[in-house]
């Protein structure tokens, strides 16, 4: 099974900063990997598939990059709403996996 | 408006079994995949199950391959999940989740969850 790895565990930003998240996996799935936001007592929100396309709705300060085996999600000026934990899950190969998580929290 | 409600979860003690369900609206059902997504108390998300659309082709995590049987009655628009010889490790909010409809096996509506507890 693919294995998806991301770093950091935790990142401490103020709002308004840029916060980038590396999501790694263990072997290439093309640009087959999606991100999600989730908060406290909330179900996951797709944010992106497809390495870089938004999901409908999702703000313009969120994007998409990589291929293969090396990917990252922006946010470039934190919003007080975007704090949360974000994972990626890469929808290439079964079975799906996903990531342990990134928690943005406010610093 | 889309919306899949999820139900079933309780508490079970290991060796049981829990039938879960999600029932779904606001979309035609038959014509999406869709799939099961647990996450354990403070842990991470964790794909379970895919069915397809017309129910011919269904997945599995190797967790729970031989033990769990996805379903679905397309008739009633209700996504099953059959979860047999339940283990500790099971004890997960059971997400209900469609595929995005460019046909992605990544999610794009989700149900709020059920509690699956497995305890003596």
């Amino acid at each position: 099974e693919i294995v998806l790895t991301q770093s950091p565990a935790t990142l401490s930003l103020s709002p308004g900063e840029r916060a980038t998240l590396s999501c790694r996996a263990s072997q290439s799935v093309s640009s087959y990997l999606g991100w999600y936001q989730q908060k406290p007592g909330q179900a996951p929100r797709l944010l992106i598939y497809d390495a870089s396309k938004r999901a409908t709705g999702i703000p313009a300060r969120f994007s998409g990059s990589g291929s293969g085996t090396d990917f990252t999600l922006t946010i470039s000026s934190l919003e007080p709403e975007d704090f949360a934990v974000y994972y990626c899950q890469q929808h290439s190969i079964w079975p799906l996996t996903f990531g342990g998580g990134t928690k943005v929290e406010i610093k | 408006e889309v919306q899949l409600l999820e139900s079933g979860g309780g508490l079970v003690q290991p060796g049981g079994s829990l039938r879960l369900s999600c029932a779904v609206s606001g979309l035609t059902f038959s014509s999406h995949g869709m799939n099961w997504v647990r996450q354990a108390p403070g842990k991470g998300l964790e794909w379970v199950s895919r069915i397809s659309g017309n129910g011919d082709n269904t997945y599995y995590a190797d967790s729970v391959e031989g033990r769990f049987t996805i379903s679905r009655d397309n008739s009633k628009n209700t996504l099953y999940l059959q979860m047999n010889s339940l283990r500790a490790e099971d004890t997960a909010l059971y997400y209900c989740a469609k595929d995005t409809s460019s046909g992605r096996y990544i999610f794009d509506y989700w149900g709020q969850g059920t509690l699956v507890t497995v305890s003596s």
